[in-house]
């Protein structure tokens, strides 16, 4: 069975840092691609970044780079992405998902982060 | 960036009768190299993460059922619920994979009648 189960998410003041992580299993994790994408309270989809199966190329909405990184460590099987600088906008549910290619096939049950004062 | 355009915002469908969703991508996801389209679709129920129903434009994901089905090409795209069921209420989005930034549509709400 395919599980992928974030953790890390919680109240952080803007301007502070918070490290999300997402541990897999059931699939293979150095086949597909990962991504981080986020849902605002009540709002849509917003894709954040996607990273290469073997870490070589990452993608990143514009409103996050600089500020956010994505990284993978394909012999744990984990996803994780560093937000520096946070603002109250990046107050959001934090999915991870992935697939072969750039279809997400596979999502897991989100982490919540909330940026506020 | 690609702007993926969804219409309606939401719909009111009585049961066993047919939904139609609408997205309409800012530039063309149709691929010249594989001839494919880089558009896919997702539900979304309530306190749930997404899930993938349609790829590449029009082939179902495995284990969905057989009355969604995803039509269009290059810009212009068509999610449609056959006869819908109770459980089909939820949000759908559409979604590019074209090129980065990954984008979604807003979201179209279904809704029984």
């Amino acid at each position: 069975e395919v599980q992928l189960v974030e953790s890390g998410g919680g109240l952080v003041q803007p301007g502070g840092s918070l490290r999300l992580s997402c541990a897999t299993s059931g699939f293979t994790f150095s086949s597909y691609w990962m991504n981080w994408v986020r849902q605002a309270p009540g709002k849509g989809l917003e894709w954040v970044a996607n990273i290469k199966q073997d870490g070589s190329d990452q993608n990143y909405v514009d409103s996050v780079k600089g500020r956010f990184t994505i990284s993978r460590d394909n012999a744990k099987n984990s996803l994780s992405l560093q937000m520096n600088s946070l603002r109250a906008e990046d107050t959001a549910l934090y999915y991870c998902g992935g697939g072969v290619g750039w279809i997400i096939t596979d999502w897991g049950q989100g982490t919540l982060v909330t940026v506020s004062s | 960036d690609i702007v993926m355009t969804q219409s309606p915002d939401s719909l009111a469908v009585s049961l066993g009768e047919r939904a139609t969703i609408n997205c309409k991508s800012s530039q063309s996801v149709l691929s010249s190299s594989n001839n494919k389209n880089y558009l896919s679709w997702y539900q979304q129920k309530p306190g749930q993460p997404p899930k993938l129903l349609i790829y590449w434009a029009s082939t179902r994901e495995s284990g969905v059922p057989d009355r969604f089905s995803g039509s269009g090409s290059g810009t212009d795209f068509t999610l449609t619920i056959s006869s819908l069921q109770a459980e089909d209420v939820a949000v759908y989005y559409c979604h590019q994979y074209h090129s980065s930034p990954l984008t979604f549509g807003g979201g179209t709400k279904v809704e029984i009648k």
